[in-house]
Formats: structure tokens, sequence, C-alpha cells
């Protein structure tokens, strides 16, 4: 069974501090995404990656950096955290090709910032 | 750049009836995939089905079928007699064949009442 997991599940960060968000997957996949979810908007690509070591800018990087320092691992840092990053934020991994085209989604963390 | 528009807000049906869901897309590309996800209500995002753009006949998947009419850019979901576990938001997505990033679209929400 595909397996994504987050971590934290729910986090309250100040305006200006650092957040960490963790995604760790057991499917052996070598594309991984981090997506955030707003009222409205649907889904929106923050970054992704190829593979251990890279990162790709999506859709709305601005304010977000990622780290992909492993196969499993994906992490979606925010430096200097603002308001407007308050948000349900996904991870997902996939591969393309054979008979895997779909992405698997995590849990989800719920970040506020105040 | 793709888009991916779902013009109806919410739907409500009741039980054991067929719903149709719609989303019309726009991509340059000759080459893509078409993917409806489902996400419940305690967040969960799951995959329900794929069509292929280069494929004629509509992918159907347990009581989930689709309604591809590529001269109108439009992938329609169809989910024949529904059950109350149905209620969820659905989210339309597309990618390239060429690439990596899925767009979604802002996603319909579908109640189902007995």
């Amino acid at each position: 069974e595909a397996a994504v997991t987050q971590s934290p599940r729910n986090k309250v960060a100040v305006t200006g501090g650092k957040v960490t968000l963790s995604c760790n997957q057991t499917n052996n996949h070598n594309n991984m995404y981090w997506y955030r979810q707003d009222t409205g908007h649907g889904l929106r690509l923050i970054h992704y990656s190829y593979g251990a070591g890279s990162t790709e800018k999506g859709d709305i990087p601005d304010g977000y950096k990622a780290s992909r320092p492993s196969q499993e691992n994906f992490s979606l840092i925010l430096e200097l955290a603002t308001p407007s990053q308050t948000s349900v934020y996904f991870c997902a991994s996939g591969d393309w090709g054979g008979s895997s085209y779909e992405q698997y989604f995590g849990p989800g963390t719920r970040l506020t910032v105040l | 750049a793709q888009k991916v528009t779902q013009t109806q807000t919410s739907i409500s049906v009741v039980e054991k009836t067929t719903v149709t869901m719609d989303c019309v897309y726009e991509t340059r590309d000759s080459s893509y995939f078409l993917f409806w996800y489902k996400q419940t209500a305690s967040g969960e995002i799951v995959f329900l089905i794929r069509q292929d753009s280069y494929k004629k006949e509509n992918a159907t998947v347990g009581h989930y079928s689709l309604n591809f009419q590529k001269p109108k850019s439009s992938i329609g979901l169809i989910i024949t007699a529904t059950q109350i576990e149905d209620s969820a938001v659905y989210f339309c997505a597309m990618r390239s064949n060429m690439g990596y990033k899925l767009t979604f679209g802002t996603g319909t929400s579908l109640l189902v009442d007995p």
C-alpha cells in the first residue's frame, strides 16, 4: 500500500519565524510534490522534485524553499513565515509511466501563522 | 500554460441517482493526461480515474466513468448509483505528457442525500 506521511499535522507559527514541514514516502517514487490548498483555489503546486538532491519551482514558489535530501524525504521550508501562508499543505509522490500515473497524497498539514 | 476550470461549486443529489460533474481544460500540448481526485471530509485525497488524451474510449472504474469530449476540451466525471459516502469534493486535474506537474481545478463539492 502506497504511503505518504507528513509531520507535523498541525502547526501554529509566529510571523517571521521559520517553519519546516516534513514529508516521507515509502513508495520509492522518484517525484515528490508540495501543494497548498486554499478555499477557491484548489491545490496549487509550490515545489517539486525529480529525485534526491533536486528541487524545482512550481507555480507559487515565492516565500518557500524545498529540500530533498533522500528518495524518501522532501521538506518545505518557510524561512520567514507570514500570515498569508496560513493554509493546508499537502505532500504527494508519484512516478510516470507503466501502470502508475497518479499521485499519492499525504494527510495534510494545517499551518496557522499568527 | 495549462488551465483547468470547474464551474460547478457544489451539487446536491439524492442517493442512488446519477450525477455529472463538469471540467474543461486548456493546453497547447498534443498529448496529455486527465485525472479526477476525490477529497473526503477528513481531508484525504485519493485518485479516482484517468483519461489518456490519445484514447477515444471513455475510461470507467467501478461506478465512476468519464465523458471525454476532446474537441470541446471537456472531461466530465459521471457517478452512477450514488452513495452517501460519495459525498466529497471532486477535483479535476491534468498533466502534459512531457511534464511532471499536475494542474488542478478548484473542485466541486458533492452532497449525496438519503
